[in-house]
């Protein structure tokens, strides 16, 4: 049962690069959410997704997009990336349906820096 | 707009303690608040919620709403406890759940 997995876990990019972290997830949610967790910040979110084919801007949404192509998966791109982008990267979803607690299941996160 | 404030950053006990996580929100309706957890090394997991008035590992957290707070209380520390503590809050309506600064406990020995 993997729940939430995230890719890559680890990545180092120099400025101006760009890259995707992908987020999938095997319990058929309706909504996905990318954060970034930065020190004496929490957890700030970029986007979120309450369907396929939908997306939506969260707090600190520049210098990032996203697609939500399949209902599994929730892809973060970085175009072009800078140093002030140098974070940890959570993805989570959680159910829509009737009865739905608001529990939000995450994945391990991955760390990204930026060069 | 909804916010969520965790005054503290850090906080220390030792084993035993006390130890309360102050949690504050600002939201004009009706809010479900949630605290959740980050061990070392373990990706976050909820804790606890308010509709469910349960107490997990020792934890609970009462919903004022004439403070507008969610402070999360254990009455004795365990060093196992020591981790980062996050309050949310989610909108009736609303899709998005917003998160605090986060309070790292830390429990000494």
């Amino acid at each position: 049962n993997a729940g939430v997995t995230q890719t890559p876990k680890f990545r180092v990019l120099k400025t101006g690069q760009s890259m995707t972290l992908l987020c999938a997830q095997d319990m058929n949610h309706e909504y996905m959410y990318w954060y970034r967790q930065d020190p004496g910040m929490g957890l700030r979110l970029i986007h979120y997704s309450v369907g396929e084919g939908t997306t939506a801007k969260g707090e600190v949404p520049d210098g990032y997009n996203v697609s939500r192509l399949k209902k599994q998966n929730f892809l973060l791109g970085l175009e072009s990336a800078a140093p002030s982008q140098t974070s940890v990267y959570f993805c989570a979803s959680r159910s829509r349906d009737r009865g739905d607690t608001g529990e939000l299941f995450f994945g391990e996160g991955s760390r990204l820096t930026v060069l | 707009a909804q916010r969520v404030t965790q005054p503290e950053k850090l906080l220390s006990v030792f084993k035993g303690a006390p130890v309360e996580l102050k949690c504050n929100y600002s939201y004009s309706g009706s809010p479900e608040l949630f605290w959740y957890v980050q061990y070392s090394r373990q990706r976050l997991q909820l804790l606890l919620r308010h509709i469910s008035r349960e107490s997990i590992k020792g934890f609970t957290a009462d919903l004022n709403k004439g403070e507008t707070s969610f402070h999360l209380k254990k009455p004795f520390a365990q060093e196992e406890d020591s981790a980062m503590y996050y309050c949310a809050l989610i909108t009736t309506s609303g899709s998005r759940l917003t998160f605090g600064e986060g309070t790292q406990l830390t429990v000494n020995p």
